[in-house]
């Protein structure tokens, strides 16, 4: 099992640019969610979908849109980056009486 | 508004010795869970406590949930240098969410 994957590693973005991160796990979670992680801060949760087919706003979820494409993939789109977003981005899944298990995470620059 | 602290933000301690992190949370929950994270890498799973008076030992940390006084604690006994990492609480506020601490960043000198 590889458990939580992320693509990209790495992005550098110009301000006004898009891009979509992904997001996949094989534990056949139903719970998946998006963090951002700026430093010496906490995570803090931007979207999340409790089941397929279902997304929802968490604490920071403007300037961005996510996709629950199936079980297995949520996606993280940014329409237009702002120097704001940069940050460390997070994927989980989860599921009941379990931990959430994480992606290795996206480092992203906005110029 | 649901609040997690944890204290102390930044520790820093010589290897042999104890100390105890502290988690307090502002909403009424019987989840919690401790994760680890070095520096530049992920999350890490430690422990997931799931109900009041839970207690969770691997090595030389141990965890602890007090639901009526929406506390948890992670002791760590006899630190050794390998334990220098960001350690991270995080409550389960319903919905499948979880609501996470700033994090205490432990350093351990030898």
């Amino acid at each position: 099992n590889a458990g939580v994957t992320q693509t990209p590693k790495f992005q550098v973005l110009k301000t006004g640019q898009s891009m979509t991160l992904q997001c996949a796990q094989d534990m056949n979670h139903n719970s998946m969610y998006w963090y951002r992680q700026d430093p010496g801060m906490g995570l803090r949760l931007i979207y999340y979908s409790a089941s397929e087919g279902t997304t929802d706003k968490g604490e920071v979820p403007n300037g961005y849109n996510v996709s629950r494409l199936n079980k297995r993939e949520f996606s993280l789109r940014l329409e237009s980056a702002a120097p704001s977003q940069t940050s460390v981005y997070f994927c989980a899944s989860w599921t009941d009486q379990e931990t959430q298990y994480f992606g290795p995470g996206t480092r992203l620059l906005v110029l | 508004e649901l609040k997690v602290e944890q204290n102390p933000l930044f520790l820093s301690m010589q290897e042999g010795k104890n100390y105890t992190i502290y988690c307090n949370y502002s909403t009424t929950s019987d989840r919690l869970y401790w994760y680890r994270q070095d520096p530049g890498k992920s999350l890490e799973s430690l422990f997931v406590l799931l109900s009041n008076g839970a207690v969770k030992q691997e090595g030389r940390l141990m965890a602890s949930l007090d639901t009526k006084a929406r506390l948890s604690t992670l002791h760590i006994t006899a630190a050794v240098h390998d334990l220098s990492a960001t350690y991270f609480c995080a409550v389960d506020v319903g919905g499948s969410r979880l609501t996470f601490g700033e994090g205490t960043q432990l350093t351990v000198n030898p």
